[in-house]
């Protein structure tokens, strides 16, 4: 049963530090997408990726968020500094196909508590 | 106004209930409609995906997309307590990313 995998599952941390999400996308699939969901602004897009090469980061903040995929079975986001704001839960989803509209497969997810 | 509009709820029915889940959207150029459902502390999956305007049908779920009032639905038949879940509408245009509600979280009590 192919699936997304998400580390760490939790992590707490305080202000100011890096952190770093990690995930593995289902063998196969060429799209990555990156989330954050929260109470108030729901699911958001932060970051889009096509065999590897970033086409969409216009809703992460660039300052302090970066996404990479090193290769084609490791997408990591990283946060640096953190702030309380960034208090999340960051999902990773794959797919197959060209773009925003193909079935995204989603991880279950970073909850993320920056204090 | 927010592009995407989904009342949160909570929504509680009996089991064996007809459910119906509903968003609306503001902008006339989205052609992509999908429900996700999402269980607690898991990500969401696709349930359900239409393009343009109609009815679509698997099982005891229905997705309806009404283009001219810009409006949304999800009905589940029959529903049972494992339906208990939060209901998330997304819609795309296509070229650009997908669009969610904030979701409706749904109860089914046995």
């Amino acid at each position: 049963d192919a699936r997304v995998t998400q580390t760490p599952r939790d992590k707490v941390t305080e202000m100011g530090q890096e952190v770093t999400m990690r995930c593995q996308p289902i063998l196969g699939h060429n799209t990555v997408f990156w989330y954050r969901q929260t109470m108030m602004q729901g699911l958001e897009l932060l970051a889009y990726f096509r065999n590897r090469a970033p086409l969409d980061d216009s809703g992460m903040p660039k300052d302090r968020f970066s996404a990479e995929m090193p290769d084609a079975t490791l997408a990591t986001l990283k946060i640096q500094p953190s702030e309380p704001r960034d208090s999340a839960v960051y999902f990773c989803a794959s797919g197959l196909g060209q773009g925003y509209t193909d079935t995204q497969y989603f991880g279950p997810g970073t909850r993320l508590t920056v204090l | 106004q927010k592009e995407v509009e989904q009342d949160p709820g909570p929504l509680s029915v009996p089991e064996g209930a007809i459910v119906s889940l509903n968003c609306t959207y503001s902008n006339s150029a989205f052609q992509y409609f999908m429900w996700y459902r999402q269980y607690s502390r898991k990500g969401p999956e696709l349930l359900m995906y239409t393009y343009s305007s109609g009815n679509k049908e698997d099982g005891r779920f229905t997705a309806q997309v009404d283009k001219s009032s810009k409006y949304i639905s999800l009905f589940i038949r029959d529903s049972q307590p494992s339906d208990s879940a939060t209901y998330l509408c997304a819609t795309s245009r296509g070229s650009e990313k997908l669009v969610f509600g904030k979701g409706t979280k749904l109860t089914v009590n046995p």
